[in-house]
């Protein structure tokens, strides 16, 4: 069965520090894959999305992520966060004509 | 462009009653989606419509019922509620399909007493 595994379910992160969230997918038929962000009491909004092309993929607000067929991971990135980065980080897996998405991954920023 | 839209914003209900979720999209979209996010658990797919005059159940159906009024509107009914769907309810829409940037609305927090 298709699966998404966030490793952590929270990270807490001085402000400017860099960050990276994890991300690995099960599926051997994975097509698409998404990093969403959910900020508090919101719905979620597409950071960005790999289709296929290059492995690094940049999103918004200074978000990337780079795609590793090898390792099965989809791992996001940012050099220097900032409080407005608080949020909740979802990874979603899109394979067999279904979108799994992830237990998520809550980014605190410390002031 | 409002995006997609819920109402209502928050509900309580007592075990055993009925309401509706109402959601529409201004985007044009022709699919549509109802998702309930739980603590811990993710988002999980309860029923979709890939166009209108369309619906398919999702990964968790069962106390569930749809309907594609139009392009536009997508509802969610519970016919009896139970406290198991205590969840936060999220409507979205994308262009076409789930492999698609989906766009969210703001979330009905519903509690079942």
């Amino acid at each position: 069965a298709q699966s998404v595994t966030q490793l952590d379910s929270q990270v807490p992160v001085f402000e400017e520090a860099p960050v990276e969230l994890r991300c690995n997918y099960s599926s051997s038929v994975s097509v698409y894959l998404f990093w969403y962000v959910q900020y508090p009491n919101q719905g979620l909004q597409l950071l960005l999305k790999y289709l296929s092309g290059s492995t690094l993929v940049k999103g918004i607000n200074g978000f990337e992520a780079e795609f590793n067929k090898s390792q099965t991971s989809f791992h996001l990135r940012k050099p220097s966060v900032h409080i407005s980065d608080t949020a909740e980080y979802f990874c979603a897996d899109f394979g067999n004509e279904k979108l799994t998405f992830g237990t998520g991954t809550r980014l605190t920023i410390i002031p | 462009n409002a995006g997609v839209t819920q109402t209502p914003k928050f509900q309580v209900l007592k075990t055993g009653q009925s309401m509706t979720l109402q959601c529409a999209q201004d985007m044009n979209h022709n699919s549509m989606y109802w998702y309930r996010q739980d603590p811990g658990m993710g988002l999980r797919l309860i029923y979709y419509s890939a166009s209108e005059g369309t619906t398919d159940k999702g990964e968790v159906p069962n106390g569930y019922n749809v309907s594609r009024l139009n392009k536009r509107e997508f509802s969610l009914r519970l016919e009896s509620a139970a406290p198991s769907q205590t969840s936060v309810y999220f409507c979205a829409s994308s262009e076409m399909g789930l492999a698609y940037e989906q766009f969210f609305g703001p979330g009905t927090r519903l509690t079942v007493l």
